[in-house]
């Protein structure tokens, strides 16, 4: 099994473009989250998923948009970059409340 | 919605110290209480975790938690760190009643040989 992967692993976006960071997880999970991981302040819960054509906002959805039509794929869309969305981007599936994260998203937007 | 907070940002140790990470939640319900680990440049992993019962759980590599209700806490430790033991800790929280995990600043962990 490979897990969850996120592609791409690094980007440098320029202000007001737009991109899609993509996650895909082969364990059948139903729950999937997104957080960013900023120096200092932990993870903080962009949007999550409880299952296909389920979403929700999490604590900082400003900014960014997901789709969830399969329970393998939960991508999130940034659709005008701004410097305050650099950071590191996680995706996690979840069964029995443990979370498994793919290996981030280094993103720079300049 | 619940929010956790790890007082200790910065923690340097001499191997063989012992270590205690502290961490409190803030929820009235029921919680799920979890400690991740993230090595330098590995992606997040978890260490252990809490559902119910003995409110003293072991995870791996000789690290335990100790969950205390009355105090919304959920704090780390281990008898002796190790030099590999250098890596960021994240305590983590989930509500029964939703389905986020909300996490900690973290607390970084550098043990010198």
């Amino acid at each position: 099994n490979a897990g969850v992967t996120q592609t791409p692993k690094f980007r440098i976006l320029k202000i007001g473009q737009s991109m899609t960071l993509q996650c895909t997880q082969d364990m059948n999970h139903n729950y999937m989250y997104w957080y960013r991981q900023d120096p200092g302040m932990g993870l903080k819960l962009i949007y999550y998923s409880v299952g296909a054509g389920i979403t929700d906002k999490g604590e900082v959805p400003n900014g960014y948009n997901v789709s969830r039509s399969t329970t393998e794929d939960f991508p999130l869309r940034l659709e005008l970059a701004a410097p305050s969305q650099t950071s590191v981007y996680f995706c996690a599936s979840s069964y029995d409340r443990k979370l498994f994260f793919g290996s981030g998203t280094q993103l720079s937007v300049l | 919605a619940q929010s956790v907070s790890q007082h200790n940002h910065h923690v340097i140790l001499s191997e063989a110290a012992s270590l205690e990470l502290g961490c409190n939640y803030s929820y009235g319900g029921t919680v799920n209480l979890f400690w991740y680990v993230q090595y330098p440049g590995q992606h997040l992993q978890l260490l252990l975790k809490y559902f119910s019962g003995d409110p003293l759980v072991k995870g791996i590599k000789g690290f335990e938690a100790e969950f205390i209700k009355s105090k919304f806490s959920f704090n780390l430790r281990k008898p002796s760190v190790q030099w590999s033991d250098t890596a960021e800790y994240f305590c983590a929280v989930n509500a029964l009643n939703n389905n986020d995990m909300r996490f900690g600043a973290g607390t970084r962990l550098t043990v010198k040989p």
